[in-house]
C-alpha cells in the first residue's frame, strides 16, 4: 500500500550512542519532513526537504542531521543521543495533503 | 512566524452532545488550517482543511470547522459525540504553499456514556 513507511517502531539508546530513524514514502512526494511529539507540546517540526538535495531546519533542528539523496527517502540521525531526545518521532510527506507515518517511539536511557 | 492555540488541553463532552474545540491562530500572511485526529499509539488523521476557499469547511465523520478572519479562529465542531470520538485533535497552520506545517499543542478528548 502507498504511504510513509518508518522504521524502526521502537528504539532504546544509551546517552552518546548514534542512530538512524528512517522514513521513505512511494507516492513520489518532494516534500518530506520530520517532527517530533511530546506530552502538551503538540508536533515540533525538526526538519524538512522541498526535494532531493534541498534541506532546511524547522523549529528544533539541534542534536539532528538530514540529507536527502533520493525522493523517496529522508533519514534522521541522532549523531550523540541525549535524554531530551526521548520523544516519539514522525515522518511525513506531502502531495496535496500531509501523509504521516506510524511513527518511531525512542527512548535514550 | 505561525503559531497555534488550542484552548483547553482536556474536553469531556457527554455521548450525543456538542463537540466544540478551540483553535485560534497567528499568521502573516493567508493560511491554510488544518484538523487533526490521532488515536492512542496511532499517527495522525486529516478531518479537514482551509485552503482560502469556502469559509465553512466539512470533514470526515461529521466533524466541521469554519474559519473567521476576524477572530483569527478555526474551531472544530461536531452536532453529536460519539465514544469513538475519543482521540487528541491537533490544530495546524501552514504557510500558502502547504510546507512548515506547524501545530497546536493538542486537546484530549474524552466522551462520557
Amino acid at each position: 500500500n502507498a504511504g510513509v513507511t518508518q522504521t524502526p517502531k521502537f528504539q532504546v539508546l544509551k546517552t552518546g550512542q548514534s542512530m538512524t530513524l528512517q522514513c521513505a514514502q512511494d507516492m513520489n512526494h518532494e516534500y518530506m519532513s520530520w517532527y517530533r511529539q511530546d506530552p502538551g507540546m503538540g508536533l515540533r517540526l525538526i526538519h524538512y526537504s522541498v526535494g532531493a538535495g534541498i534541506t532546511d531546519q524547522g523549529e528544533v533542528p539541534n542534536g539532528y542531521n538530514v540529507s536527502r539523496s533520493t525522493t523517496e527517502d529522508f533519514p534522521l540521525r541522532l549523531l550523540s543521543a541525549a535524554p531530551s531526545q526521548t520523544s516519539v518521532y514522525f515522518c511525513a510527506s506531502r502531495g496535496i495533503d500531509y501523509t504521516f507515518g506510524s511513527g518511531t517511539r525512542l527512548t535514550v536511557v | 512566524a505561525q503559531s497555534v492555540t488550542q484552548l483547553g488541553s482536556h474536553v469531556s463532552v457527554s455521548e450525543g452532545a456538542l463537540v466544540l474545540l478551540r483553535c485560534n491562530y497567528s499568521s502573516s500572511v493567508p493560511p491554510y488550517l488544518f484538523w487533526y485526529v490521532q488515536y492512542p499509539n496511532q499517527g495522525l488523521q486529516l478531518l479537514l482543511k482551509y485552503t482560502s476557499a469556502a469559509t465553512l469547511v466539512k470533514g470526515i465523520n461529521d466533524f466541521e470547522a469554519e474559519f473567521k478572519k476576524s477572530e483569527t479562529s478555526f474551531h472544530l465542531t461536531k452536532p453529536s459525540a460519539h465514544m469513538s470520538d475519543a482521540a487528541e485533535y491537533f490544530c495546524a497552520v501552514s504557510e500558502s504553499n502547504g510546507n512548515k506545517l506547524v501545530f497546536g499543542a493538542g486537546t484530549i478528548l474524552r466522551v462520557k456514556s
